[in-house]
């Protein structure tokens, strides 16, 4: 099926590590994004990458760092993470022109 | 620069009642407009936008929105809900063709009673 692949699915981090998380698409979609999700706060735009070799910054992008390489892949790295970065993350991608975006079923992350 | 405004963080609903989730955006250039479901422990799923055309949207799971440009709001109605329409449902708004990502609303958590 086609989609977006994210992993791990949770991780529970101690403050301070560094961790990376996968994003995967397959459907050849030039922009991506990362999302955090926080209880009443909604999603919010991390960082964003137009094409592959190009990124930008959101809404909240600091203690985040992000590349892309390639069309179908965009990690995201928390180089020294901290509890306010506790959260759900979610990739997404969207074809420009299309309107449509995928979201990926999301990555819990407890930073303790 | 963009927004969007969900009025209630929080709205109960008993089981086969009219639901309206009301949502207002800012945006200085024209929008397309989204709603979003999210289940319980999911991720998030499309259940209409609002692109051109006919102001109102039909979207799935019997849910419908008007865009009403002078009133910059874009409220989800559902006639009839059932118990697994309890979610959190999201507005959101992008300027462009997916440039700059969606902006979203805080969510509504919408509640059914039995």
């Amino acid at each position: 099926t086609a989609g977006i692949t994210q992993a791990p699915t949770s991780q529970i981090l101690a403050a301070g590590r560094s961790m990376t998380l996968r994003c995967t698409q397959d459907m050849r979609h030039n922009a991506m994004y990362w999302y955090r999700q926080d209880l009443g706060l909604g999603l919010r735009l991390i960082h964003y990458s137009n094409t592959a070799g190009t990124t930008g910054k959101g809404e909240v992008p600091d203690g985040y760092s992000v590349s892309r390489a390639n069309t179908d892949d965009f990690p995201l790295t928390l180089a020294s993470a901290v509890p306010s970065q506790t959260s759900v993350y979610f990739c997404a991608s969207s074809s420009p022109g299309s309107y449509g975006y995928t979201f990926g079923s999301g990555t819990r992350l407890t930073v303790v | 620069a963009q927004s969007v405004t969900q009025l209630d963080s929080q709205v109960p609903v008993f089981e086969e009642a009219p639901v309206e989730l009301r949502c207002n955006y800012s945006s200085s250039v024209s929008v397309y407009l989204f709603w979003y479901v999210q289940y319980p422990n999911q991720g998030l799923q499309l259940l209409l936008k609002y692109l051109s055309g006919s102001t109102l949207v039909k979207g799935i799971n019997g849910f419908e929105a008007e865009f009403n440009k002078s009133q910059t709001s874009f409220h989800l109605r559902k006639p009839s809900v059932h118990i697994s329409d309890t979610a959190e449902y999201f507005c959101a708004v992008s300027s462009g063709g997916g440039a700059d990502g969606l902006t979203f609303g805080k969510g509504t958590h919408l509640i059914i009673q039995p």
